[in-house]
C-alpha cells in the first residue's frame, strides 16, 4: 500500500506570493492533518480534516488555509508569503481521528 | 503553555548498547502518546504508541513506558544499531476527539559503530 504522498517536494517562492501544497493520504484513510516543522519551533499543528470538514485548527494566522476533497486528498494554501513561512510542511493521515498518524516526506518551502 | 518536552537533546551510544530516550509531558488530560523517528530529509516515521490505560508496550526492539504519576514517557531501544541514528520525537494527543498531536522538541540519537 502506498504511503502518504506530498507534492511538490521542494518549492521556492518570494515574499508576497501564495503557494498550494498537496497531500494524498494512504488509501482508505479519511483523516488528514498538517504540521509545520522549523528548527526553532519544532513540529506545530496546522489543521485537521476528516470527511471534508476542518475539525481543528492550530494557532496560525488566517493566511494559512486548507481543504479536503471527497477522495480524502487535502491541500493547504499559504497566501502573502513571509520569510518566516520557510519550513518543512508535513501531512499525516490516519484511518480516523485518534488513530496512528502516518507522515509523508513533506514539502520543503523556501521563501526568499 | 503546556507542552511536551525532552530531557536530553543529544544521546550518543555505542552499537549494541541499549538506548533510553525520555520525555516529560505536562497535560494530565493526554490519553494517547506516540514515538516517531525522523531521519534527515524524511518525514517522521511511526515507531510505537501507547494509550493512557497502559503502563508499558513492547514492539520489535522497542519498549515504551508510561508513568502517569510523574507525567513521564520513555522509549527504550534494545541493541541499538547505526541505522537507529535519527531524531526521536514524542507526541501527545490530548483527551479530545481530535487527532491533533503536540510534539516535543526531539532528541538526536547518535549510534557509533
Amino acid at each position: 500500500k502506498a504511503g502518504v504522498t506530498q507534492t511538490p517536494r521542494y518549492l521556492i517562492k518570494t515574499r508576497g506570493q501564495q503557494v498550494t501544497l498537496s497531500c494524498s493520504p494512504i488509501s482508505g484513510h479519511r483523516s488528514v492533518s498538517w504540521y509545520q516543522q522549523t528548527p526553532g519551533q519544532g513540529l506545530q499543528f496546522l489543521f485537521e480534516y476528516f470527511s471534508e470538514t476542518q475539525r481543528n485548527k492550530g494557532n496560525f494566522p488566517g493566511r494559512f488555509s486548507g481543504r479536503q476533497f471527497s477522495n480524502s486528498r487535502s491541500e493547504m494554501n499559504v497566501s502573502t508569503l513571509e520569510l518566516g513561512d520557510s519550513a518543512l510542511y508535513l501531512c499525516a493521515s490516519s484511518l480516523a481521528p485518534k488513530n496512528i498518524q502516518y507522515f509523508g516526506a513533506g514539502t520543503r518551502l523556501s521563501v526568499l | 503553555g503546556e507542552s511536551v518536552g525532552l530531557h536530553l537533546p543529544t544521546l550518543s551510544v555505542q552499537e549494541g548498547d541499549n538506548s533510553i530516550i525520555n520525555c516529560a509531558y505536562s497535560n494530565s488530560a493526554s490519553d494517547y502518546f506516540i514515538w516517531y523517528k525522523q531521519e534527515s530529509g524524511k518525514g517522521p516515521q511511526f515507531i510505537i504508541d501507547i494509550r493512557s490505560n497502559m503502563d508499558k508496550r513492547q514492539g520489535q526492539r522497542v519498549t515504551v513506558l508510561l508513568n502517569k504519576t510523574v507525567k513521564h514517557l520513555s522509549l527504550q531501544i534494545a541493541a541499538t544499531q547505526p541505522g537507529d541514528s535519527a531524531v526521536y520525537f514524542c507526541a501527545e494527543n490530548r483527551n479530545s476527539g481530535y487527532s491533533t498531536l503536540t510534539f516535543g522538541k526531539g532528541t538526536m540519537l547518535l549510534v557509533s559503530p
